[in-house]
């Protein structure tokens, strides 16, 4: 059975890096064509932040401009997510999800709220 | 820009039909859109319902089904039950570059 778990920093300061990381369990991540990267503000809804797919391309949000990267290491079935210059409209809880053929998520991680306050 | 319509909240009767939307602010949706639902409890990850426009998930009860209703998708539920009361969300695939693009989710009560 796959298994998704984030894992980072519950709280981040304006202006920095958010990092967070994706441990799949039950499942060699170099098997999937991609993963991805999910967040949900508080009582709002979800948005698509960014994929990574097995060649090691990257696709982001057009919203996030130039301040994802996602990236993979196979070595310890994990893929990680930065989001540079971060604000508080980038709080949210943050979900890693392996996206399938056919363009539906599925499983999810847990999800992990990140905080950007100083 | 690109935006997923979804209705803000809706009710239903326990035991009645509900039939939630998912639209495109411009233009229509269609299975080229591979449009998929979730289910989200309060506190909880989403949880897959159904994918590939009308595809259940394994586990999911044939209460919920997915279509296309003229120019969205729709996720009804027939036989609407208490445990169904919660948010639900939908995505649909864009393609190249924007990739997939969320609506803002409906909150469904059943009372």
């Amino acid at each position: 059975q796959v298994q998704l778990q984030e894992s980072g920093p519950g709280l981040v300061k304006p202006s920095e890096t958010l990092s967070l990381t994706c441990t799949v369990s039950g499942y060699s991540i170099s098997s999937a064509y991609y993963w991805g990267w999910i967040r949900q503000p508080p009582g709002k809804g979800l948005e698509w932040v960014g994929s990574i797919y097995r060649g090691g391309s990257t696709y982001s949000n057009p919203s996030l401009k130039s301040r994802v990267t996602i990236s993979l290491d196979t070595s310890k079935d994990q893929f990680s997510l930065k989001l540079t210059s971060v604000t508080a409209a980038d709080t949210a809880v943050y979900y890693c999800a392996r996206p399938r053929v056919g363009h539906w998520f599925d499983p999810w991680g847990q999800g992990t709220l990140v905080t950007v306050s100083s | 820009q690109t935006v997923v319509t979804q209705e803000p909240s809706f009710s239903v009767s326990p035991g009645g039909t509900v039939t939630l939307t998912c639209g495109l602010s411009s233009g229509s949706v269609s299975t080229s859109y591979y449009p998929s639902w979730y289910q989200q409890t309060p506190g909880h990850a989403p949880r897959t319902l159904i994918y590939n426009t009308n595809i259940r998930s394994s586990g999911v009860p044939d209460r919920f089904s997915g279509s296309i209703l003229g120019n969205k998708a729709a996720l009804t539920i027939t036989g609407a039950q208490a445990e169904d009361e919660c948010d639900y969300h939908c995505v649909l695939y864009m393609g190249s570059g924007i990739h997939w693009v969320f609506g803002g989710g409906t909150k469904l009560t059943v009372l």
